[in-house]
């Protein structure tokens, strides 16, 4: 069965650092692209990134801040999101990337900008 | 990069049938059939129900259909039940390996 499992939200400060975490398993990690996907409150889904085997792509709205990456040994994917702002408060959710779909989501983790 | 638009909210009686609309423009929608579609209840994991404009994955029953034309994609919901009440995203890949989102619609089951 496939299952993710996201890890490492919390508060964070406006211009701080967070690294989110999604823990893979039920499928071969290395074979599928994967994406993080947010909602913030009260608003919609919004994608953010996505990674494969040899190219990472970024939502206009956190280029040049985050970086998506994955650890195949692990099974794990990873979000590091720098130049924290207000607007990036949300539910990050990553996904299993299939047929140019979503196919498997985690249950999210929530991250929160504030000082 | 504009999110789709679809409409804030429909209703329907147990028993029809409701469309929810998404358009976008020839960038997205319109480029391909990259178009999938997301049931989403609160609290809970979104699920995708259509994928390639009218595909279904396994385990979706068939009274959930996708279709489009031009720059507007359709997702139709038959036979509603009050278990389908949740929010409903469309979303759209480019060729640029990016994907837009509609803002979403909420599906209420009178």
């Amino acid at each position: 069965e496939v299952h993710l499992a996201e890890s490492g939200g919390g508060l964070g400060q406006p211009g701080g650092t967070l690294t989110l975490s999604c823990a893979a398993s039920g499928f071969t990690f290395n074979t599928y692209s994967m994406n993080w996907v947010r909602q913030a409150p009260g608003k919609g889904l919004e994608w953010v990134a996505y990674i494969s085997n040899d190219r990472t792509t970024y939502a206009d709205s956190v280029k040049g801040r985050f970086t998506i990456s994955r650890d195949t040994a692990k099974n794990s994917l990873y979000l590091q999101m720098n130049s924290l702002r207000a607007d990036d408060t949300a539910l990050y959710y990553c996904a299993r990337d299939a047929n140019w779909s979503f196919d498997f989501w985690g249950q999210g983790t929530q991250v929160t900008v504030s000082s | 990069q504009s999110a789709l638009t679809q409409p804030r909210s429909v209703s329907g009686s147990p028993g029809q049938s409701v469309t929810i609309s998404c358009t976008g423009t020839t960038s997205d929608v319109g480029a391909s059939n990259l178009v999938s579609w997301y049931q989403h209840h609160p609290g809970t994991a979104p699920k995708l129900i259509i994928y390639y404009v009218s595909n279904r994955p396994s385990g979706v029953p068939d009274r959930f259909s996708g279709s489009k034309s031009g720059n507007t994609a359709s997702l139709t919901i038959s036979g509603l039940q009050a278990e389908d009440e949740a929010a409903y995203y469309c979303c759209s890949g480019t060729g640029s390996l990016t994907w837009l989102f509609g803002g979403g619609t909420k599906l209420t089951v009178l």
